[in-house]
């Protein structure tokens, strides 16, 4: 296993057009994480996955940001009609579970720039 | 809310020196911290994971420790090297959420 992978490494859009990120999990990770990074800021989080259901989302995430994780697997950020304040890198994670034991495994990232 | 604040913002040390990197938590009901790294527009990659119950971990050249009664983590970097050179951020896991609170990271520089 390689890790988390999220693609594409980097996106340039233009301001009010659609974008889709996607994000491969540690395949026995059934807990999957989206967090957004700006410039000098520490990560925040965005939505939480457990399997397929998405069990909670970040005031953060407007109505303009939807999360899907069909059959549990890989999971998809989307953003529509973007806006320049967007821009920033969006961070996918997972772990085996939540408690003491468990760590989170961060991809690298996608880093979008809306122009 | 558990806020985490990390000291200092920023580090330039030369190499050689050991050095401590701090992060500071409000809250002490946590299930465990994390040390990152974060090289320039990269991801972050894990280096120490403690758990509440532990008091440090130790990996190579790097330990923290936990005070959790305190709300404080220590990240000790030994001889450090210009490969250390990256921002280091700490985050917790509170108990009863699946959420991490990260603090805003400190950049290390470390000189030639």
């Amino acid at each position: 296993d390689t890790g988390v992978s999220q693609n594409p490494r980097h996106k340039i859009t233009k301001r009010g057009q659609n974008v889709t990120f996607r994000c491969d999990p540690i395949s026995e990770h059934n807990r999957l994480y989206w967090y957004r990074q700006t410039l000098g800021q520490g990560p925040e989080f965005l939505t939480y996955f457990q399997n397929e259901a998405q069990l909670e989302k970040s005031r953060l995430l407007s109505d303009r940001f939807s999360a899907e994780r069909p059959k549990g697997s890989f999971s998809t950020l989307e953003i529509q009609r973007t806006e320049q304040g967007d821009s920033a890198m969006y961070l996918c994670a997972s772990s085996l579970g939540v408690g003491t034991n468990y760590g989170y495994t961060f991809g690298s990232g996608t880093r979008l720039t809306v122009v | 809310k558990q806020e985490v604040t990390q000291i200092p913002a920023a580090l330039s040390v030369p190499e050689g020196e050991n050095l401590v990197l701090n992060c500071s938590f409000t809250d002490s009901a946590i299930y465990n911290l994390q040390w990152f790294r974060q090289d320039p527009g990269k991801g972050l990659t894990s280096l120490l994971l403690i758990q509440s119950s532990q008091r440090e971990q130790t990996s190579g050249r790097l330990n923290a420790s936990l005070d959790k009664s305190s709300g404080r983590s220590t990240l000790y970097i030994a001889a450090s090297q210009p490969g250390d050179s990256a921002t280091y951020l700490c985050a917790v896991s509170g108990a009863g959420s699946y959420q991490l609170t990260f603090g805003k990271g400190t950049k290390l520089s470390v000189i030639p």
